[in-house]
């Protein structure tokens, strides 16, 4: 079974700082997605980021990005130019890329919160 | 907007006195999951309907049921709950299981007194 482990419960950064959140996970499998799901106080989980196994770039959107390092199974999201409005819990997420019924959940971390000072 | 509905936003129930949670899409998605999201856990798959095929993740427990009487709605079914019952209740949806994004709902915030 795949696991996902994020260790660190809370972070903070200094509006307009850069930070970043680490995820690792561990797997047997060779192909599979990772995802950065972000969830504002109150508000439903959206999608910030997801990669690809097979690629070796780096995902990016606008300010966020990963460092995938698949050997080291590790997945981390550095957010840049940080927003009062990005502060939330995040979640980092595996998705098997082998589909079934039974694949297609996602394995979540137990998430980090993130708080931005002004 | 298309979205996914979830009411009531917050739901306080007895132990032991059953509650029903409601899921709604207007993305005309075709999988619907419900996960379980306990203070400072993950979130945790209890099941998921393709279509009208249900499946059971195999530890979740006999007292949550699942139905979907249409492509649009979802309920989430708590035969007797008890204090370890109380969670977030998420409700996601996925065009099918080759879309790998999941869209998720505000979620049910459940309290069992």
């Amino acid at each position: 079974a795949q696991t996902v482990t994020q260790s660190q419960p809370e972070m903070s950064v200094q509006e307009a700082e850069t930070v970043t959140l680490s995820c690792t996970y561990d797997t047997s499998e060779s192909d599979y997605y990772l995802f950065w799901y972000k969830q504002p106080p109150s508000r439903q989980m959206i999608l910030v980021i997801r990669q690809e196994a097979y690629k070796q770039q780096n995902a990016t959107e606008n300010r966020f990005s990963v460092n995938f390092q698949k050997a080291a199974k590790s997945f981390s999201l550095k957010i840049s130019d940080s927003q009062l409005g990005d502060a939330a819990m995040y979640f980092c997420a595996y998705r098997s890329a082998f589909v079934t019924g039974a694949n297609s959940k996602l394995t979540f971390g137990k998430g980090i919160t993130l708080s931005v000072r002004p | 907007d298309a979205m996914v509905i979830q009411n009531p936003r917050y739901q306080v129930t007895q132990f032991g006195k059953p509650v029903t949670l409601s899921c709604s899409q207007t993305l005309n998605h075709n999988v619907m999951y419900w996960y379980q999201q306990k203070s400072s856990q993950a979130p945790k798959l209890l099941f998921h309907y393709y279509d009208k095929d249900f499946n059971n993740e195999a530890d979740t427990p006999d007292n949550f049921q699942s139905r979907r009487p249409n492509t649009s709605f979802c309920f989430l079914d708590i035969r007797s709950p008890g204090l370890g019952d109380a969670a977030m209740y998420l409700c996601a949806t996925s065009r099918d299981y080759l879309e790998n994004e999941q869209f998720f709902g505000p979620g049910t915030r459940l309290t069992v007194l």
